[in-house]
């Protein structure tokens, strides 16, 4: 089966702009990652769904950050206002039940690249 | 939150052995995984150990795991160009929710 898709691959984006990003998990999985990776930086959390369980939002950075899951599948993580120091890339990853309940599955990442 | 740390380069020539190390600070993290990231893609799982296991092989990886010390260790034998990547240490207590190391650059010298 097709793997954690993530659109667009690569945006570039004025500072002050919108941003949304595009996660489609794995069919199936009931838990969804965002992570962000700076250079040079491991990897940052920031949010987590979980089924129909309120996500844990702990790691977003700020209020211009949020993010949705639809459907309990596609998840959109949407960045307001822009700001340079948000370039980054942003990864999603997947976990799924049964015996692969420990393993997440990521995405290829969404660069973004704020001018 | 969990501190995980790892040295951020390491060099090895083509054929060595890479061991590539990880302290963290959680003594109660029941899980904990070996990810690698090669340029430009997303974070690949090479394997995970329990916290009941002191070791676990995988072909040419070795995982280690010393719970007094917190440190657990990733030996890759015989190592390939194609082994050139970030490898990431992450752990986690439940199995829900992941923190990762800042990876280690992985360089093979032909």
């Amino acid at each position: 089966g097709a793997g954690v898709s993530q659109s667009p691959s690569n945006k570039v984006t004025e500072k002050g702009k919108d941003v949304e990003l595009r996660c489609d998990p794995i069919s199936g999985h009931t838990a969804l990652y965002w992570y962000r990776q700076s250079l040079g930086q491991g990897l940052e959390f920031l949010i987590y769904f979980q089924g129909n369980s309120a996500p844990d939002k702990s790691g977003l950075p700020s209020d211009r950050f949020s993010a949705e899951r639809t459907g309990g599948s596609v998840s959109t993580l949407t960045i307001q206002r822009t700001q340079q120091e948000d370039s980054a890339v942003y990864l999603c990853a997947s976990k799924g039940t049964a015996e692969k309940i420990y393993e997440q599955y990521f995405g290829p990442g969404t660069r973004l690249t704020v001018t | 939150g969990e501190d995980v740390e790892q040295s951020l380069f390491l060099s090895v020539r083509e054929g060595d052995s890479s061991v590539i190390n990880c302290t963290y600070t959680d003594s109660s993290s029941t899980y904990l995984y070996w990810y690698k990231q090669e340029p430009g893609a997303g974070l690949q799982l090479l394997t995970y150990i329990f916290s009941n296991m002191d070791m676990k092989q995988d072909q040419r990886l070795t995982v280690l795991l010393n719970k007094k010390d917190k440190h657990l260790s990733l030996r890759i034998a015989d190592t390939q160009t194609g082994d050139s990547a970030i490898y990431f240490c992450a752990e986690s207590l439940t199995g829900n929710q992941f923190y990762f190391g800042t990876g280690t650059s992985l360089t093979v010298i032909p």
